[in-house]
Formats: structure tokens, sequence, C-alpha cells
């Protein structure tokens, strides 16, 4: 069974840092692409990273580009984001997600259950 | 503003057929695949339909998909009071920096 599980959300103050982590199992993650999608409160699905199976090709949307970092550890099955100069807007439920290929394609077959982050003063 | 536009509200009746659309442009839905997604309040997505048109598994046929040119939709007949939920259309976005592009999503109401 596919599982996807998030961690390292929280309540961080405007301009500082925070690093989300992604616990895959249940498949061949080094044969995957990964990505992180998240979801404003009362929000649509916004796609925010995604990295390639051997991590060779990676994106990010425009609002993140320059402030977030996609990475992953194909020996932990593991994926993460690291997220810095955060602001308001990035309040959010960040999932992590799986591609059905191992290069991005946009066919999410498998969500995590999220993880909530609250940018605030 | 997503460069993909979903109507935000579609609505039905038990029985019926409701179509929700998807469009774009020739930078994404023209040229590439489409995904449609279910959420229910307080849960992840699931993917429904892949490659335009393709079921993914386990799910019933009421559900189908299609596009053409740079327009897109799912279609759910035979509608049931369990099929209400937030649809969302997704594709690829050659422009973009990134990759993937949400259309802002359609919530249905079964009446």
């Amino acid at each position: 069974e596919v599982q996807l599980v998030e961690s390292g959300g929280g309540l961080v103050q405007p301009g500082r840092s925070l690093r989300l982590s992604c616990a895959a199992s249940g498949f061949m993650f080094d044969d995957y692409a990964m990505h992180w999608v998240r979801q404003a409160p009362g929000k649509g699905l916004e796609w925010v990273s995604g990295i390639s199976s051997k991590s060779h090709i990676i994106g990010y949307a425009d609002s993140v580009k320059g402030r977030f970092t996609i990475s992953r550890d194909n020996a932990k099955n593991s994926l993460y984001l690291q997220m810095n100069s955060l602001r308001a807007e990035d309040t959010a439920l960040y999932f992590c997600a799986k591609d059905g290929y191992s290069s991005s394609s946009g066919e999410i077959d498998y969500w995590g259950q999220g993880t909530l982050v609250t940018v605030s003063s | 503003q997503s460069v993909v536009t979903q109507p935000p509200s579609a609505s039905g009746t038990p029985g019926q057929r409701v179509t929700i659309s998807c469009s774009g442009s020739s930078s994404n839905i023209g040229n590439n695949y489409v995904y449609w997604y279910q959420q229910f309040p307080g849960t992840a997505p699931k993917l429904l339909i892949y490659g335009n048109s393709q079921r993914s598994s386990g799910v019933p046929d009421r559900f189908s998909g299609s596009k053409s040119g740079t327009s897109a939709s799912l279609a759910i007949s035979g509608l049931r009071s369990e099929d209400e939920a937030d649809y969302y259309c997704a594709t690829w976005d050659e422009r973009l920096s990134g990759y993937v592009v949400f259309g802002g999503g359609t919530k249905l109401t079964v009446l």
C-alpha cells in the first residue's frame, strides 16, 4: 500500500524558514517523480514544486521560485521542501504527492494527508 | 488566477448527467494530457481521470473525461449524492517555469 506521510508543518513568523518532509513507502520511491501541492484555507489546489525520480529535473511555481527548494533522498525514501522567506500567503495545507512517471507528468496518483503551514506573527 | 479555467460551481439532481468544463490554451490543454481530481472536504484529492479520458482504478464508469482542442470536460452520469465534492482539472503548461497547473476547481452540489 502506497503511503505518503508529511511532517514539519507548524506556525512560523513571516520571513522565517520551515522544512517539510515526506516519508514514502509501499512503492519504488526512486522510480517516480514527486510533487508538493498546497491548498490555502477554503481555496483550490496549487502546484508548488516537482522533482524527477533522480532529481535531474526540478520545477517551481512562480509564486515560490527563489524561496522554496525541493529535494529528495532516494536512499531514505524521503521528499523535502525547504521554505525560506515565508509570507502570509504561503499559509496552506501542503500535500506530498506521487507522480505516475519518473519525470513530472501531472498524473498525480497518490497523495498524502497534508501538513499545515501557518505563517503569522 | 489559474491559466486553466473551471466554473466555480455546478449542480444537478440525482440521476442527472452533469458536465464540468476546463478551458485553457495551446500551451497547456491543447498539447498536453488533462487529469481530473475529486476532493471531499477535509481529505486529500483523488485521481479520477488520467490521459484525458482514462478512468483511474476503481472509478465508476459513470465518470468520463474528454478533450477537444484547448478544452476538456468531466461528465458524471447517473448523479448520486455521494458525488458532491470539489473537482479539479490539471494539466502541464509549457510556458510556466514549472510544469503542472490546476484549474480553480468546481464545487458540485447534488440537489
